[in-house]
């Protein structure tokens, strides 16, 4: 089957480093992916990564891939209010439509 | 902005009416996909469509039905309409097939049946 999990809430305070976590339970996925969704407004792609990687950083993004224990992070650098939403981890086989998490808020505190 | 829209923004209806919810890709795209928001179920894909054809079909329910047109545009018609259906709509296109499969968002139809 295909299950994605995700804690639903993180708290961090402003300018930390903020790591959301995610587990996917099947490994034939081939790219995983991270969405934003602010309140009131559509998902907002933030970045993927290829199942044969490690490793992605887009500016303050990093997606960290353990494809053994089937585990995907992602860590936002200096975090900013701005960035308080709702993040997504989402999986695909392939050309077929995404398997998403239940999502994980994060809060930003000042 | 995604470059995906979608219509109406907002519909209320009453149970067992009939709506079509409307949905236009990014310029190129040819892949139209239909996700179905609500806070039981999370996100959950209904179905999508490329090039005009069928092309997977996730949890949609036998009262939905969907389709694309030759302009690439895309309906989403939901009948005898429950109170368990109400939720936001979802649209996304991609480029096309293959693993890839970057998918952008439109802003949503929230769905209300009273």
């Amino acid at each position: 089957g295909e299950d994605v999990e995700q804690s639903l809430f993180l708290s961090v305070r402003e300018g930390d480093s903020s790591v959301i976590n995610c587990t996917y339970t099947d490994s034939s996925s081939t790219y995983l992916y991270w969405y934003k969704q602010e309140p009131g407004a559509g998902l907002q792609l933030l970045t993927y990564i290829f199942s044969n990687m490690d490793m992605k950083q887009d500016q303050r993004l990093t997606v960290l891939l353990n494809k053994k224990d089937k585990h995907l992070s992602l860590r936002i650098a200096d975090t900013q209010t701005g960035d308080s939403a709702i993040y997504f981890c989402a999986e695909t086989l392939g050309a077929d439509g995404l398997t998403f998490g239940k999502g994980t808020h994060l809060i930003i505190q000042p | 902005d995604s470059g995906v829209t979608q219509t109406p923004k907002h519909l209320i209806t009453a149970t067992g009416q009939r709506v079509t919810l409307r949905c236009s890709p990014r310029s190129g795209d040819l892949s139209v996909y239909w996700y179905q928001q609500s806070l039981d179920q999370g996100l959950q894909f209904l179905i999508q469509y490329y090039n005009g054809e069928e092309r997977a079909k996730g949890n949609i329910l036998e009262r939905f039905s969907a389709q694309q047109f030759p302009d690439l545009h895309s309906e989403l018609n939901l009948s005898s309409l429950e109170l368990g259906d109400s939720a936001l709509y979802f649209c996304a296109s991609s480029v096309a097939l293959g693993n890839r499969n970057e998918q952008f968002f439109g802003p949503g139809t929230r769905l209300t049946v009273l």
